[in-house]
């Protein structure tokens, strides 16, 4: 099926910094698009979701933006601390709404902060 | 509430070995998912479960089989393990499917060898 794909594996910012973390994708039917956090040796945790008929979404020093246009999806974490060290990783989910919640993820990007 | 518990957290399988992974959920979701992530990469669907007793392929079934005969388990097979079952595996659950928020466990790291 269609994939998610990440365009930095790795990305190195100072603490306090803001960090962008991107993500393309290619199935312009996707319907609803997760970011998830994932520390060492645990699962991954979610962050935030957009839906397609959104742009932009806010959460506690994060944003997510959705550029349908150019089929593109992008973290913004604000204020980056040594704790938002992780590996992160946008999925879609086909069909949101509809679906039964089958999600696929890209490769990840591997974030960290230095203090 | 202990959420998403997964057991055991590690296992070493010789080729040709069988087991099963467990995962139990204790927040009355409905539906219920096996991944596999492999090193460096996302996370791929094997399986899931939308409920008891109903049970449907994900991308990458192959070399597995569930069964889910409660809303808490839902156990993932391992028949005739293979090295390229080598991998880190994950249980997740949800109340319903579409936008709902998947919780996952804390993994299994299998390997075999």
């Amino acid at each position: 099926g269609e994939s998610v794909g990440l365009h930095l594996p790795t990305l190195s910012v100072q603490e306090g910094d803001n960090s962008i973390i991107n993500c393309a994708y290619s199935n312009s039917a996707s319907d609803y698009f997760i970011w998830y956090k994932q520390e060492s040796g645990k699962g991954p945790q979610f962050i935030i979701d957009i839906r397609s008929n959104m742009d932009k979404r806010q959460g506690q020093r994060v944003t997510v933006l959705l550029n349908k246009t150019v089929k593109h999806l992008s973290l913004q974490i604000a204020a980056t601390q040594p704790g938002d060290s992780a590996v992160y990783f946008c999925a879609e989910n086909l069909a949101g709404g509809t679906s039964y919640g089958k999600l696929t993820f890209g490769q990840g990007t591997i974030l960290t902060v230095h203090p | 509430n202990a959420g998403v518990t997964q057991t055991p957290k590690f296992r070493i399988l010789k080729i040709g070995q069988s087991m099963t992974l467990q995962c139990t959920q204790d927040m009355n979701h409905n539906y219920m998912y096996w991944y596999r992530q492999d090193p460096g990469m996302g996370l791929k669907l094997i399986y899931y479960s939308v409920g008891a007793g109903i049970t449907d392929k994900g991308e990458v079934p192959n070399g597995y089989n569930v069964s889910r005969s409660t809303t808490e388990d839902f156990p993932l097979r391992l028949e005739l393990a293979a090295p390229s079952q080598t991998s880190v595996y994950f249980c997740a659950s949800s109340y319903r499917g579409g936008y709902n928020e998947q919780f996952f466990g804390p993994g299994t790291r299998l390997t075999v060898l």
